[in-house]
């Protein structure tokens, strides 16, 4: 019964490659969210799609892509992955009109 | 620029004693909430308190928020060695629901 959820929990893949984080949510909701958590803990949006329109796009290197391809589901893509990538990311999601946002339990990204 | 700031950094009570964590920030805002971390895991929501609401409780926690001041706190009651985590304070200012956090307070509770 989870109710957002992300997969991979863990990735460890090298300098250059491309890797996609995957995000689904069974809630209902219509808002999603992508998170980055840094190696200070410090989080900070990313993305945020509303009914599979981007409403939110922080400024995020072009090499990290989001794609949600139904209102359950909010993928990320980031090509040409760095060392700076490395980090925590957080899939979250709540309805429009409410405040309470529901979040995954995270993908650690390694870059090796 | 990062929209809030917590204080302390860092908490370290045992069982049995209250914690309190404050947190700032910058701008007006629609409503403050808390989230809990544990340890490698995800953010755990606790408690929302919106911009026209001075204090909510919700089982051993107590939330104030001073719009004045632009600060709120977070009181933990008769702690836990559980309630070891990291607490995160996050504002809203629009209608999308865009999250801006603090830098946390983490929390050790000795038993």
């Amino acid at each position: 019964d989870t109710a957002v959820s992300q997969t991979p929990k863990y990735l460890v893949t090298q300098m250059g490659n491309d890797k996609s984080i995957k995000c689904e949510q069974n809630l209902g909701h219509d808002t999603m969210y992508w998170y980055k958590q840094d190696s200070k803990k410090f989080l900070k949006i990313m993305f945020s799609y509303n009914n599979k329109e981007l409403i939110i796009n922080e400024t995020v290197p072009n090499r990290f892509s989001p794609k949600s391809p139904d209102k359950a589901h909010l993928n990320l893509h980031i090509n040409s992955l760095e060392l700076g990538d490395s980090a925590v990311y957080f899939c979250a999601s709540t309805r429009s009109g409410e405040d309470t946002i529901y979040f995954g339990e995270g993908s650690w990204l390694t870059v090796v | 620029s990062q929209q809030g700031e917590e204080d302390p950094q860092a908490l370290s009570i045992q069982e049995g004693e209250n914690a309190t964590m404050n947190c700032s920030y910058k701008t007006s805002i629609n409503n403050l909430q808390w989230y809990r971390q544990n340890s490698g895991r995800g953010l755990v929501h606790l408690i929302l308190i919106r911009s026209n609401e001075r204090e909510k409780h919700s089982g051993r926690l107590r939330v104030t928020l001073d719009t004045s001041k632009k600060s709120s706190s977070l009181l933990i009651t008769a702690s836990r060695a559980a309630d070891t985590a990291s607490y995160f304070c996050a504002m809203t200012t629009d209608s999308w629901g865009k999250l801006q956090f603090g830098a946390g307070t983490q929390v050790v509770v000795t038993p």
